[in-house]
């Protein structure tokens, strides 16, 4: 099954804190993109990163960074020191693109001052 | 650049009324189009796709329907709202099928 799981409904932090929002995917692809997604109060989702799956590499892009680990099929995301802009709701999704991306139900966090 | 639009921003309608979303695409030819719907707390679920005029793939049966009458445009329609059919709608495109989706602002249904 193609499935994506984010399992932390919610998450609070106070502000400058790090914190690591978890992405487990399920897909019978050999090879296939994961991503990133942000989606704060405005409604409109961001696109934040896509990962090709022959890449392990982790990606650190300024506070953010990600941990692919394809033994575990997770493709964690991590904000370090984080700010109140930082607030949203943020996907993890699987797929070959397009119409064949699996969205999460998605991470809500609350960064507060 | 490419910007995509999406309106109306808010819609408030009564059960059993029509609906007309629409969505454009600017600054770029032939995209791959799509609707989703998020429902609150839900993720996102796509409902239809379009890899070119008049060609519409649908992913969930339901009482919408969505038709792209031109390169650019791509429009959710349903001719009767059903209180299930509430919820944040978003449009999207990408340049090719396995890209990388672009969304737009979202339009806020509320159906009464």
């Amino acid at each position: 099954a193609q499935k994506v799981t984010q399992a932390q409904t919610e998450i609070s932090v106070v502000e400058k804190e790090d914190v690591t929002l978890d992405c487990v995917y399920e897909t019978r692809d050999t090879t296939y993109y994961l991503f990133w997604y942000k989606q704060p109060p405005s409604g409109e989702l961001v696109f934040l990163i896509r990962r090709n799956s022959f890449d392990e590499q982790n990606e650190i892009s300024g506070r953010y960074s990600w941990n692919f680990q394809k033994s575990t099929s997770s493709f964690n995301f991590t904000i370090t020191a984080s700010q109140v802009v930082d607030s949203a709701v943020y996907f993890c999704a699987s797929g070959t693109g397009g119409f064949k991306t699996i969205f999460g139900a998605g991470t809500r966090l609350f960064v507060k001052a | 650049s490419q910007t995509i639009h999406q309106w109306p921003a808010t819609l408030v309608q009564p059960v059993g009324s029509p609906l007309s979303l629409e969505c454009t695409v600017e600054g770029t030819s032939n995209p791959n189009l799509y609707w989703y719907r998020q429902a609150a707390g839900r993720g996102l679920q796509l409902l239809f796709y379009s890899v070119g005029i008049g060609q519409i793939s649908s992913e969930v049966p339901q009482n919408l329907s969505a038709s792209r009458p031109q390169d650019r445009q791509f429009i959710l329609s349903s001719k009767k709202l059903l209180l299930s059919d509430s919820g944040f709608y978003l449009c999207a495109w990408s340049v090719v099928t396995a890209d990388v989706l672009t969304f737009g602002a979202g339009s806020r249904l509320t159906v009464l």
